[in-house]
């Protein structure tokens, strides 16, 4: 078992709807969880963070965590074409560990 | 603007040529991390720097070294490239180390090796 997973996708959304990125990890120890979104032949940029149980909004971006299921999500409100890109999921406790990412592409 | 900068952002070398990355940032962040990704993976970190306090991962290979001469700068030296180094070198900084201290990238450096 991997210990970050993400579905490698890709997730295509039409331009305008809601786009749904899920994250399982394995360590129940994990304080901190990360999305960064990473354009194709680029570096991670940090989208957002959440360290408590429950939801995160900024802006069009909604980052869910539920500790007790192991699960992070980040949902893109108002998806645009810009937003096409692989998201990756990080979690942090004794060290961070990236998921491999989910690759989104949202359709004009 | 405070930033992650990494040099080359291209780099060719030959087969068992010794290459350096560079990269500097302007955070004043004490963590430095060197990661590589290879095409669709997750970003592997190979080691970081608390401070001068050198942190090896366990699986990164001996022919992956660092230096970081100062706050400012961190190198990676890769003794003798393997046509399997190829990929994206990323540099990241955090404030600290601590588990809540996200992390912030530099544009990376794409090895390319012959």
């Amino acid at each position: 078992q991997k210990e970050v997973e993400q579905n490698s996708g890709p997730l295509s959304v039409p331009e305008g709807a809601i786009a749904s990125l899920n994250c399982t990890y394995s360590d129940r120890g994990s304080q901190s969880f990360f999305w960064y979104r990473q354009y194709s032949g680029k570096s991670p940029e940090l989208i957002m963070f959440i360290y408590s149980n429950g939801d995160k909004e900024d802006g069009r971006f909604t980052a869910q965590l539920n500790k007790a299921s192991q699960y992070v999500s980040l949902l893109i409100r108002d998806s645009q074409p810009s937003d096409s890109a692989t998201y990756l999921c990080a979690v942090s406790g004794f060290k961070t560990i990236f998921g491999a990412g989910t690759r989104l592409f949202v359709k004009a | 603007d405070a930033m992650v900068i990494q040099n080359p952002r291209y780099q060719v070398t030959q087969f068992g040529k010794p290459v350096t990355l560079s990269c500097s940032q302007t955070l004043n962040h004490n963590v430095m991390y060197w990661y590589q990704q290879k095409s669709s993976q997750a970003p592997k970190l190979l080691f970081h720097y608390y401070d001068k306090d050198f942190n090896n991962e366990a699986d990164t290979p001996d022919n992956f070294q660092s230096r970081r001469p100062n706050t400012s700068f961190c190198f990676l030296d890769i003794r003798s490239p393997g046509l399997g180094d190829a990929a994206m070198y990323l540099c990241a900084t955090s404030r600290d180390g601590g588990a809540t201290y996200e992390q912030y990238f530099g544009p990376g450096t794409r090895l390319t090796v012959t």
